[in-house]
């Protein structure tokens, strides 16, 4: 099946530091997202992407969509406690269900 | 988006007893998803329930251990039968809003099964 690259697989920053993500395909998909997994929750959208080299915000959240469409990276600024999670990109075209990367588990050090 | 209940949010199983998860929506949805995920791990696609029809199952999951109903638009079941420890996992159920014009995926938060 699809499989979606991502890294890194876990990082440890300092509360205040900038914070960068990113996912790659072998294929191409016309829509890449990012979610958010709280511990005991389920996966919360944080940004949605639909056109190739489109980059969109989401308060201190910025993600982009590359031009192959086969890449994204999410960046998170000014990181703060609360940004402590499970970061998933997933990928999907047209009516197809969402693949999942393996997720990049963040941790703040206050 | 979409308000997803899931019940029960946990459970402790018996190995060889099944389970069974419902999924709620409060809205009519055009495609409705049941998901695993494995301790530590990404989310794998169990199976899309079909309305009306029987589900669609990915490699590696049949409907003998995993049945699933789906009577109508807002409502689906998902069983894990002759449960073992390997089992163990967080199920997930994920719907895509009819309203909504893209594909998005909102997900419910989730039911955690430990088997025994």
């Amino acid at each position: 099946g699809q499989q979606l690259n991502q890294s890194p697989q876990s990082m440890f920053i300092q509360e205040g530091e900038d914070v960068s993500m990113n996912c790659t395909s072998s294929s191409i998909f016309n829509t890449w997202l990012w979610y958010k997994q709280d511990p005991g929750e389920g996966p919360v959208l944080l940004i949605a992407l639909y056109k190739a080299g489109e980059l969109t915000s989401n308060g201190r959240l910025t993600a982009q969509f590359g031009t192959t469409r086969k890449d994204s990276f999410l960046n998170i600024s000014a990181s703060i406690p609360s940004d402590v999670g499970i970061y998933f990109c997933a990928v999907t075209s047209g009516n197809t269900p969402l693949v999942f990367g393996k997720g990049t588990r963040l941790s703040v050090i206050a | 988006s979409a308000v997803i209940s899931q019940k029960p949010s946990r459970d402790i199983c018996q190995r060889g007893t099944s389970l069974t998860i419902q999924c709620q929506v409060d809205s009519q949805v055009t495609m409705m998803f049941w998901y695993r995920q494995q301790p530590g791990q990404s989310l794998t696609l169990i199976a899309t329930a079909n309305q009306g029809s029987e589900a669609t199952y990915e490699s590696g999951f049949v409907i003998d251990k995993f049945p699933i109903s789906r009577p109508n638009l807002t409502f689906s079941t998902l069983t894990v039968s002759n449960m073992s420890p390997e089992d163990s996992s967080i199920y997930l159920c994920s719907v895509v809003p009819g309203h909504l014009a893209k594909n998005i995926q909102y997900f419910g938060a989730g039911t955690r099964l430990s088997v025994l």
